[in-house]
């Protein structure tokens, strides 16, 4: 069946560094998706990954392994305003996106 | 580029009205359009998929009766909620997927207060 786990919530520091993991379990693979969700507003879109590996962007950076069924996104140089859920979302062979749950991520002083 | 508006941003509407929300893909095609509803501090829900041109097609539990899709051009869908309860107040977003790519690109959501 269909599946995405990610954490319900983290808490990091400003200034420092969190990894969100997310697996996932699907129906074929056309990529994966992290998008940010900040409170009372839509998502926007952080990254695509479809080959494995590491891609950076900026602070953000998103890491795909698809014979383990894995993706992480890392954020770097924590500010107060990356305060937000992160939505990890894979697209499946059919082209339907499947959404996880969504990290809350808290960001403290 | 590849911006998506809705209006309205908000409406308050009272119980039994219908009332209905557009969805525009500004810079780009959009054969494909998302309708998702997210209550308070839950995550989305896909409500229905659209295609130009076709019917929509609606996820399981979503009445195709009380929410109406209309995806009639390649940069307009709207979504009426006929008949709205308060149970039905709850933030609606949109997504297009153009031609090009996987990608859905969000509009700034819809929060719809029923009375």
């Amino acid at each position: 069946g269909q599946n995405i786990d990610q954490p319900t919530e983290m808490t990091a520091t400003e200034g420092a560094i969190v990894q969100i993991n997310c697996t996932y379990q699907t129906s074929g693979f056309n990529g994966l998706f992290w998008y940010q969700q900040h409170a009372g507003e839509a998502p926007t879109f952080l990254s695509y990954n479809v080959l494995d590996g590491l891609e950076e962007k900026g602070r953000f950076s998103s890491f795909l392994s698809r014979s383990k069924g894995y993706s992480y996104l890392l954020l770097k140089e924590l500010q107060m305003k990356d305060s937000a859920s992160y939505l990890c979302a894979v697209i499946e062979s059919n082209y339907q996106l499947i959404w996880g749950a969504g990290t809350k991520l808290i960001i403290k002083p | 580029g590849a911006v998506v508006s809705q209006h309205p941003s908000w409406v308050i509407c009272k119980s039994g009205t219908s009332v209905k929300i557009e969805c525009r893909s500004l810079d780009f095609q959009a054969t494909t359009m998302f309708w998702y509803r997210q209550f308070p501090k839950q995550s989305l829900m896909l409500m229905a998929t659209s295609n130009e041109g076709s019917k929509a097609t609606y996820e399981q539990g979503v009445e195709k009766d009380k929410f109406l899709i209309n995806h009639a051009s390649l940069t307009l869908s709207t979504l009426t909620v006929t008949s709205a309860h308060p149970e039905d107040s709850s933030f609606y977003i949109c997504s297009a997927r153009s031609l090009a790519g996987y990608e859905q690109y969000f509009g700034p959501g819809t929060r719809l207060t029923v009375t």
